[in-house]
């Protein structure tokens, strides 16, 4: 089956950018989507297809995806974008939906 | 404005079953595809299972043959039978649909999720 590695957790001062990997077999073939979960509440997309952005989440926040690796980058960090991340794809030759394992991003 | 409402969780014996659901608002749940994610406490997204407009299903390895995903047109309801309950089927689930009709496309919509505890 089909496996995506993001790293457990990402740290970053505020005002700087914090990028968050995802990793996966010719992962740069998928559409990879990212969302973004605080405590206690559901995931919200952030970043689908790679790089768009969906209406309401900051320009900060951009999506890149090539060869094994997709990542999410946000920029200009604020302390609101503490949460975990997670990425996602769609495995068509299982038919399986995949996430990655999350990224707690941390605000110093 | 689209809305996913969960209910139906509690805390179950081992080798229990419960139903949940997953009532809609805002589309209809036989137009499009529609699946169940899970998250056990302090863990990450697990995806469970989907049905499709046709009717398709599919399951993750982990409760496949246990688990059966359905929906009831008429009530624009989504349902998922979880039998035999086991410890580690503990979690909060989550019903989640995209906005395309693209199996590669994301989950736009999530609802708040049901938390299932199963626990002697």
């Amino acid at each position: 089956s089909y496996v995506l590695t993001q790293p457990p957790s990402v740290s970053v001062a505020p005002g700087k950018t914090a990028r968050i990997t995802c990793g996966g077999n010719n992962i740069g073939s998928k559409s990879v989507h990212w969302y973004q979960q605080k405590p206690g509440q559901a995931p919200v997309l952030v970043i689908y297809y790679d790089s768009d952005r969906p209406s309401g989440i900051p320009e900060r926040f951009s999506g890149s995806n090539s060869g094994n690796t997709a990542t999410l980058t946000i920029s200009r960090v604020e302390a609101g974008d503490e949460a975990d991340y997670y990425c996602q794809v769609w495995d068509s030759s299982s038919d399986y939906w995949v996430f990655g394992g999350g990224t707690k991003l941390t605000v110093l | 404005e689209v809305q996913l409402v969960e209910s139906g969780g509690g805390l179950i014996q081992p080798g229990g079953s419960l139903r949940l659901s997953c009532a809609a608002s805002g589309f209809t749940v036989s137009s499009n595809y529609m699946s169940w994610v899970r998250q056990a406490p302090g863990k990450g997204l697990e995806w469970v299972s989907v049905i499709y407009s046709g009717g398709s299903t599919y399951y993750a390895d982990s409760v496949k043959g246990r688990f059966t995903i359905s929906r009831d047109n008429s009530k624009n309801t989504l349902y998922l039978q979880m039998n035999s309950l086991r410890a580690e089927d503990t979690a909060v689930y989550y019903c989640a649909s995209p906005r395309s009709y693209d199996s590669s496309g994301p989950f736009d919509y999530w609802g708040q999720g049901t938390l299932v505890t199963v626990s002697s």
